[in-house]
């Protein structure tokens, strides 16, 4: 089974601070996403990559950096937080190319509160 | 039922009990997955249904999928306190590579 891990799983940061969520993959999987889970909503996409040095835009990329440092590592930047991005972070990833409909595998969740 | 941004449903019914939870979708899509997201964890896959499918089963799931009204639906029968969650439906769209866009969900709870 795909293992997807993510640190921190807890943060506490200030409006205006940084802040870098990790992910990590360790099935090889090309595809890698980030989405954010709000209450009472389901999951909307961030940004997503299918590999290594690769950035695609999600569906609510404002306010949001991303980069795939190798097929195992994605990392999403908030480099001015804000209180609207107070969210519960979900990373994933999945083997699926263009017409191979993939399940994808998500950790565990960082929950980030912006004061 | 569920979709896009629309606010979490919310189920409760008795351990035993059957359930059907529906999803719509505003555009064509190949395949529709439902996924299950125990409280504290991630979600999880649990059945992928394609366009040309009306139906797939495992266990005690089963999904169908309407193309013509552009709906899908997962049953749980005999449902135990541990289906307690919330079910997500997903689309993928062709021209959308390997995105998938997950519907608001339903929160089942299942009572002893």
């Amino acid at each position: 089974e795909a293992a997807v891990t993510q640190s921190p799983r807890n943060k506490v940061t200030v409006t205006g601070g940084n802040v870098t969520l990790s992910c990590r993959q360790t099935n090889s999987h090309n595809y890698m996403y980030w989405y954010r889970q709000d209450t009472g909503h389901g999951l909307r996409l961030i940004h997503y990559s299918y590999g290594a040095g690769n950035l695609q835009i999600g569906d609510v990329p404002d306010g949001y950096k991303a980069t795939r440092t190798t097929q195992e590592d994605f990392f999403l930047l908030l480099e001015l937080a804000s209180p609207s991005q107070t969210s519960l972070y979900f990373c994933a990833s999945s083997d699926g190319w263009g017409g191979n409909y993939a399940e994808q595998f998500f950790g565990p969740g960082t929950r980030l509160t912006v004061l | 039922s569920q979709w896009g941004e629309e606010n979490l449903q919310a189920l409760s019914i008795q351990e035993g009990e059957d359930v059907t939870m529906n999803c719509s979708y505003k555009t064509y899509t190949t395949v529709v997955q439902w996924y299950r997201q125990k409280s504290g964890k991630g979600p999880a896959q649990l059945i992928l249904i394609r366009s040309n499918e009306r139906e797939k089963r495992s266990g005690r799931l089963r999904a169908t999928l309407d193309t013509s009204s552009q709906s899908s639906s997962l049953s749980i029968t005999g449902t135990l306190a541990t289906d307690t969650a919330v079910y997500f439906c997903a689309t993928h769209h062709n021209n959308a590579g390997a995105k998938l866009t997950f519907g608001g969900g339903t929160r089942l709870t299942v009572r002893p």
